[in-house]
């Protein structure tokens, strides 16, 4: 099975850093990777499908990269709505696992 | 208005049986994959399993944790998913959360763009 690896578990940021969360698969993945936020209490949101392409009503400033084994998500200028947990997810039937997931907190 | 709402969660003990529904409205069920992920208290997410649309025959696919013990399936009637759990154990102890599986990019994937709430499940003596 695959497995996915997020790194860092956590991350300290202001407003207005650039942030940067890996996910790293245990094969060859293509770019079948999505990256969700969640907020405590609420189900995820999905932010980033096809491990580049910005879900409708996404802001600009997330964008994500990679193929293959190595992923990133970026948020170029963090907002205070972004402080949250995100996770990643491998969509290569099956499983489906989740990266551990990064919390970002102030 | 993409909704889904699920329901039947609670307390059962260890080595009972729990079944978990979801009504979805706003979209036709037959015509998306199904995906039943959980969270533990204070941990990350899980994928629980999926079923397919009904061009792949609504198959179904399962993580290793939950195989044999859990299944899914659907009512279109009700427009509903069901996630029937049995055998629970004490490590089933989960947020249960429903989400609709779009067909996203080029590349064919299906990625879960519309959850639910979520539902408690507890399992304890």
């Amino acid at each position: 099975d695959i497995q996915l690896t997020q790194s860092p578990s956590f991350l300290s940021a202001s407003v207005g850093d650039r942030v940067t969360i890996t996910c790293r698969a245990s094969q060859d993945i293509n770019i079948h990777l999505g990256w969700f936020q969640q907020k405590p209490g609420k189900a995820p949101k999905l932010l980033i499908y096809g491990a580049s392409t910005l879900q409708s009503g996404v802001p600009s400033r997330f964008s994500g990269s990679g193929s293959g084994t190595e992923f990133t998500l970026t948020i170029s200028s963090l907002q205070p709505e972004d402080f949250a947990t995100y996770y990643c997810q491998q969509l290569q039937c099956c499983p489906l696992p989740f990266g551990g997931g990064t919390k970002v907190e102030i | 208005e993409v909704r889904l709402v699920e329901s039947g969660g609670g307390l059962v003990q260890p080595g009972g049986s729990l079944r978990l529904s979801c009504e979805a409205s706003g979209f036709t069920l037959g015509d998306h994959y199904m995906e039943w992920v959980r969270q533990a208290p204070g941990k990350g997410l899980e994928w629980v399993g999926r079923s397919r649309d009904k061009t792949k025959s609504y198959t179904t696919d399962y993580a290793a944790s939950v195989k044999g013990r859990f299944t899914i399936s659907r009512d279109h009637s009700q427009n509903s998913l069901y996630l029937q759990m049995n055998s629970l154990k004490t490590e089933d102890t989960a947020v249960y959360y429903c989400a609709r599986s779009g067909l996203l990019g080029a590349t064919g994937g299906h990625y879960c763009d519309y959850w639910g709430q979520g539902i408690l499940v507890s399992v304890s003596s």
